[in-house]
């Protein structure tokens, strides 16, 4: 079947400006999770949902960063006023429950880079 | 917050060399996990762990959980140049339901025929 998949897969924008990216998870998946990595690092946590609702967010940097997934499937995250900080890889994931033992299948991520 | 210090940062092998890198935390975690990533894609489950102790085959690969729940290791036999890759540990908490997943920087793998 189909994994998680991303889009878009690049995105280059501009200092202060707005962007979402999307997710859509495993068809079945109620867990949904963001991660951003960064160049040399391992991925960062910033949100987890579960259904609809986002379980925890302390991952969010800053106020500046939102997602939401308001029908349980896609989830979007937006960055508003970007900087060029917020470069990076943004992963996804899903698996089929929140907690425990439920393997996380990772998307191939968006490259964002803001000049 | 949370650290993992994973090492090596890099390895430069030959084929047919056996591989080690480990992990450890300044928490302790209920589940250790260790991931491949290969470029442009997002990382893949290789072996998870949910006891200290447990020591754990796939293949190629061996991780074990250490007992005092801070650190776990991956071991590589017999490397063969599609091991090339990125390896990252990341291990989740006792106390936040299992969900919040922590990762270590990597270790980057080169395998050379």
């Amino acid at each position: 079947g189909a994994g998680v998949s991303q889009t878009p897969s690049n995105k280059v924008t501009e200092k202060g400006k707005y962007v979402e990216l999307r997710c859509d998870p495993i068809s079945g998946h109620t867990a949904l999770y963001w991660y951003r990595q960064s160049l040399g690092q391992g991925p960062e946590f910033l949100i987890y949902f579960q259904g609809t609702g986002a379980a925890d967010d302390s991952g969010l940097p800053n106020d500046r960063f939102f997602a939401v997934r308001p029908e349980g499937s896609v989830s979007t995250l937006k960055i508003q006023r970007t900087e060029r900080g917020d470069s990076a890889v943004y992963l996804c994931a899903s698996s089929e429950q929140g907690a425990g033992y439920n393997e996380q299948f990772f998307g191939p991520g968006t490259r964002l880079t803001v000049l | 917050g949370q650290q993992l210090n994973q090492s090596p940062q890099s390895m430069f092998i030959q084929e047919g060399e056996d591989v080690s890198m480990n992990c450890t935390s300044s928490s302790i975690f209920n589940t250790w996990l260790w991931y491949k990533q290969e470029p442009g894609e997002g990382p893949v489950l290789l072996i998870a762990l949910y006891k200290a102790g447990e020591l754990t085959s796939n293949g190629r690969l061996t991780a074990q959980f250490g007992i005092t729940r801070k650190d776990s290791f991956l071991n590589i036999s017999a490397s063969i140049p599609s091991d090339v890759g990125i390896y990252f540990c990341a291990g989740r908490e006792l106390n936040t339901g299992g969900f919040k997943t922590i990762f270590g920087a990597g270790t980057r793998l080169f395998v050379k025929a």
